[in-house]
């Protein structure tokens, strides 16, 4: 699988946006790139994923680079409950169904 | 609904000794997967399902990590000899195999920690 690069943390305070970026400069033309969190003392969860066009559900959204070569998470906002490990792991589905994850974003959300 | 759970929590085992360790996972998914997540690392995979059949075990660190799933839906992976470096959490995820584009979502049960004295 490709890889992601993150930024080790990040801080954000209560009620303001967060944007959590991604690089993955090697992802390939059938690579999905798919976000998963994990809270403390739980297992991860996922989040959203999409391929070339920005995506919107209830939890976030995903903005992708036009040269998908970069990708933005984006929690419009932020709650004390999103304090989590953000990971961006790139995902060919298919034949190819284990997640490979990275070390990820640790995420403070400050009140 | 239930989602997937894992059983127990916590083990801890001396070095030396065997542990079992189950995972219910969401009715009626047809992949299962096992994960192990050392401490301040993200997880890494470790051996996949499709149904009753281990299609990939090529993350199993050695010989005396085993996994099964004899009837397609609880598994068990099974650590035998345990070292002090096999402690970390063991998490387990079911998906449906829908064969969604883009790769099926996978949820995670809580994960079982295992210490090894």
């Amino acid at each position: 699988d490709a890889k992601t690069t993150q930024p080790n943390s990040m801080e954000s305070n209560e009620e303001e946006p967060v944007h959590l970026p991604c690089n993955h400069s090697t992802i390939s033309g059938t690579d999905y790139i798919h976000w998963y969190r994990q809270l403390p003392s739980q297992g991860p969860e996922y989040v959203i994923h999409g391929l070339t066009s920005n995506v919107n559900n209830r939890m976030a959204s995903l903005a992708i680079a036009e040269d998908r070569k970069s990708s933005t998470l984006i929690l419009h906002r932020a709650t004390l409950r999103d304090a989590a490990v953000y990971y961006c792991i790139l995902h060919q589905g298919g034949s190819n169904y284990k997640l490979t994850f990275g070390k990820g974003t640790l995420l403070t959300v400050n009140p | 609904g239930a989602g997937v759970s894992q059983s127990p929590r916590y083990k801890v085992a001396k070095r030396g000794q065997d542990v079992a360790l189950r995972c219910d996972p969401i009715s009626g998914h047809v992949s299962l997967f096992w994960y192990q997540q050392a401490l301040g690392q993200g997880p890494e995979f470790l051996t996949y399902f499709q149904n009753e059949a281990q299609l990939d075990k090529s993350g199993l660190p050695s010989d005396r990590f085993f996994a099964e799933r004899p009837e397609g839906s609880v598994s068990t992976l099974k650590i035998q000899r345990t070292q002090q470096e096999d402690s970390a959490v063991y998490l387990c995820a079911s998906s449906s195999l829908g064969r969604a584009r883009g790769g099926d979502t996978q949820y995670f049960g809580p994960g079982t920690r295992l210490t090894v004295l």
